[in-house]
């Protein structure tokens, strides 16, 4: 299976942007990339997902690298309330969405 | 805006009680997912239904069973429980066709599970 690494952890002043980066030297060309957080004592929350072009969407943007093998979630003006897990996903078929530790977002104030 | 519902939110069992999660979705999706988080991880996919009437194992199904009732519910069983199995269980849906990957997971708040 096609894996992903991330920082364990980031911080990041409010208001200012976070890049949040994400290594999948793996990838096949079938597989899309997608991006979810969690909130502290909450399910999973879908925010962006892609194939090979960058994509913006209201919660964030996602930068995908050339080549695909990294990429990287772009949080514009943070927030106290995006303090989050930030999971990288490579999902290649309908029904194999595998999560892995993700990055842990601190926003400090 | 209910989206997908858990129940019940928490639950203490006695190693060997047996017990049944409850999930339903309200968005017509086809896809359903069992999943559980133990702390400080990532999820890890315990069963899934692609479409009514299907159901398959995922990561991690020993020691649980699933049931799809209908498009909108499907259950997690744990016919006999194990401290191991203490987590939080997350159930998801999806509107997941074949050759269309861009469709997000919409998931429920989860039920904290302590089995003791």
């Amino acid at each position: 299976d096609a894996k992903t690494t991330q920082p364990n952890s980031m911080e990041s002043n409010e208001e200012e942007p976070v890049h949040l980066p994400c290594n999948h030297s793996t990838i096949s060309g079938t597989d899309y990339i997608h991006w979810y957080r969690q909130l502290p004592s909450q399910g999973p929350e879908y925010v962006i997902h892609g194939l090979t072009s960058n994509v913006n969407n209201r919660m964030a943007s996602l930068a995908i690298a050339e080549d695909r093998k990294s990429s990287t979630l772009i949080l514009h003006r943070a927030t106290l309330r995006d303090a989050a897990v930030y999971y990288c996903i490579l999902r290649r078929n309908n029904n194999d969405m595998r999560f892995g530790a993700g990055t842990r977002l601190t926003v400090k104030p | 805006n209910a989206g997908v519902t858990q129940t019940p939110k928490f639950q203490v069992l006695k190693t060997g009680q047996s017990m049944t999660l409850q999930c339903a979705q309200d968005m017509n999706h086809n896809s359903m997912y069992w999943y559980r988080q133990d702390p400080g991880m990532g999820l890890r996919l315990i069963y899934y239904s692609a479409s009514e009437g299907t159901t398959d194992k995922g990561e991690v199904p020993n020691g649980y069973n699933v049931s799809r009732l209908n498009k909108r519910e499907f259950s997690l069983r744990l016919e006999s429980a194990a401290p191991s199995q203490t987590s939080v269980y997350f159930c998801a849906s999806s509107e997941a066709r074949t050759g269309r990957l861009g469709y997000g997971y919409t998931f429920g708040s989860g039920t904290r599970l302590t089995v003791v």
